[in-house]
């Protein structure tokens, strides 16, 4: 089965360009997750979407950043205008989310992550 | 408030040796989930186990071993007779039960370094 997928694997841009990130979750998962890793802070969750909804955005960092989840098998997250702060490693994760506890439910699994410079 | 600790920010071995990451946690659920997830040079991270609060075996897997203790909130993560391929950070991880939230917390990470 293929994994999670993300699009680009490295993106070099330009202070005030747009950036987007794409991403394709394992089919049959229902949340998605979005990441950033920096060696400062580590891994911090951005937002998620439950059945392409999103639930929680809190861990966006400001408006400049925007993600949208237009069906079960696609994301984007989007950075506008990127500034050379945002710099950092992306990740996508999908989980299949159930009711069950004890469940094969919980587990994250991650994407490749498209490491971003903005210079 | 959940929080994952991971005291150790960088171990080195050499191949062969066993080695002991740690993993302390804080959480005022009394359901929860403990993870480990591996990072290696490539930059994936790798989901390694899933443990539930209510569920303190311990697990082998091959060389892998983990150790759930409640009583001190710890969940460590030891490799046996390490391997270079091991080299890796290696991130413990928190979260409530998917059904109230999504809140997953990492740990800083441990970066394992193992010589040949």
């Amino acid at each position: 089965d293929a994994g999670v997928i993300q699009s680009p694997r490295h993106e070099v841009t330009e202070m005030g360009q747009e950036v987007t990130l794409r991403c394709k979750p394992i089919s049959g998962h229902n949340s998605l997750f979005w990441y950033r890793q920096t060696m400062m802070r580590g891994l911090e969750l951005l937002i998620y979407f439950n059945n392409n909804v999103p639930i929680d955005d809190s861990g966006m960092p400001e408006d400049r950043f925007s993600a949208k989840m237009p069906n079960a098998s696609f994301s984007t997250l989007k950075i506008q205008p990127s500034e050379p702060r945002d710099s950092a490693v992306y990740f996508c994760a999908s989980r299949r989310t159930g009711t069950r506890l004890g469940s094969s439910y919980n587990e994250q699994f991650f994407g490749p992550g498209t490491r971003l410079t903005v210079l | 408030a959940q929080k994952v600790t991971q005291a150790q920010t960088e171990i080195s071995v050499v191949e062969k040796e066993d080695v002991t990451l740690d993993c302390v946690y804080e959480t005022r659920d009394t359901t929860y989930y403990l993870f480990w997830y591996k990072q290696p040079p490539s930059g994936e991270l790798v989901f390694l186990i899933r443990r539930n609060s209510f569920d303190e075996q311990n697990e082998i897997s091959g060389r892998y071993s983990w150790n759930f203790q409640k009583s001190t909130s710890s969940f460590n993560f030891t490799i046996t007779a390490s391997q270079v391929v091991d080299s890796a950070v290696y991130f413990c991880a928190l979260s409530p039960p998917p059904e109230y939230n999504n809140d997953m917390r990492f740990g800083a990470g441990t970066r394992l370094t193992v010589k040949p």
